[in-house]
């Protein structure tokens, strides 16, 4: 089992749609998850990061988290053609305070908003 | 204007040589880190630092090196024992003191060997 696992696509949404992309994760003590954007040549990202269970909401994206479940989502409200991109879920198995992160990454899915 | 910095863009490199990757950052973030991605994969962690002259293996080490002399800067060597060289390097930097430590990354490294 691979420590965090993404649903490679392409996901297709049409302009307007809301996006819902999916991770899980096989680290139950894992603290952190974040959500990066890659678009194609390009470097990742950040666009947000999620601690608790539950929603968290930054503009168009909300990232919501099920510790339990060990599930990690990413959706995105009135899907834009600029939103075509990769999206990669990392997880931070880091467990020390005032250490640097350790990120694991998914391979990403790649989402195309159609018009 | 603050952020992470990356030379070369693109670097052409023939089997049998060693290169250094360059990467520094103004952001005075206390860690940084060295990926490689390959096509349809995952970032995979070559190696990190949380301090000056202080660094630690990731997960794929074999036929790298690093250095971290100073703290805005943390060149990647990649030496001719690394097999298959060819890949987009990227850096990124963060703080260790939040509860988060969220990593920023470079623009990117695209090495291609010969």
């Amino acid at each position: 089992q691979k420590e965090v696992e993404q649903n490679s696509g392409p996901l297709s949404v049409p302009e307007g749609a809301i996006a819902s992309l999916n991770c899980t994760y096989s680290d139950r003590g894992s603290q952190s998850f974040f959500w990066y954007r890659q678009y194609s040549g390009k470097s990742p990202e950040l666009i947000m990061f999620i601690y608790s269970n539950g929603d968290k909401e930054d503009g168009r994206f909300t990232a919501q988290l099920n510790k339990a479940s060990q599930y990690v989502s990413l959706l995105i409200r009135d899907s834009q053609p600029s939103d075509s991109a990769t999206y990669l879920c990392a997880v931070n198995r880091g467990r020390e305070a005032g250490t640097a992160s350790k990120l694991t990454f998914g391979t990403g899915t790649r989402l195309q908003v159609t018009l | 204007d603050g952020g992470i910095t990356q030379s070369p863009k693109y670097l052409f490199r023939k089997e049998g040589q060693n290169v250094t990757l360059s990467c520094e950052q103004n952001l005075n973030h206390d860690a940084m880190y060295w990926y490689r991605q390959d096509p349809g994969q995952g970032l995979r962690l070559i190696y990190y630092s949380q301090i000056v002259n202080d660094f630690q293996k990731g997960d794929i080490a074999e036929g790298y090196s690093v250095s971290r002399e100073k703290k805005e800067s943390f060149p990647l060597t990649v030496t001719s024992a690394q097999k298959n060289p060819t890949a987009f390097y990227l850096c990124a930097s963060s703080w260790t003191s939040g509860s988060y430590n969220e990593q920023f990354f470079g623009p990117g490294t695209r090495l291609t060997v010969l």
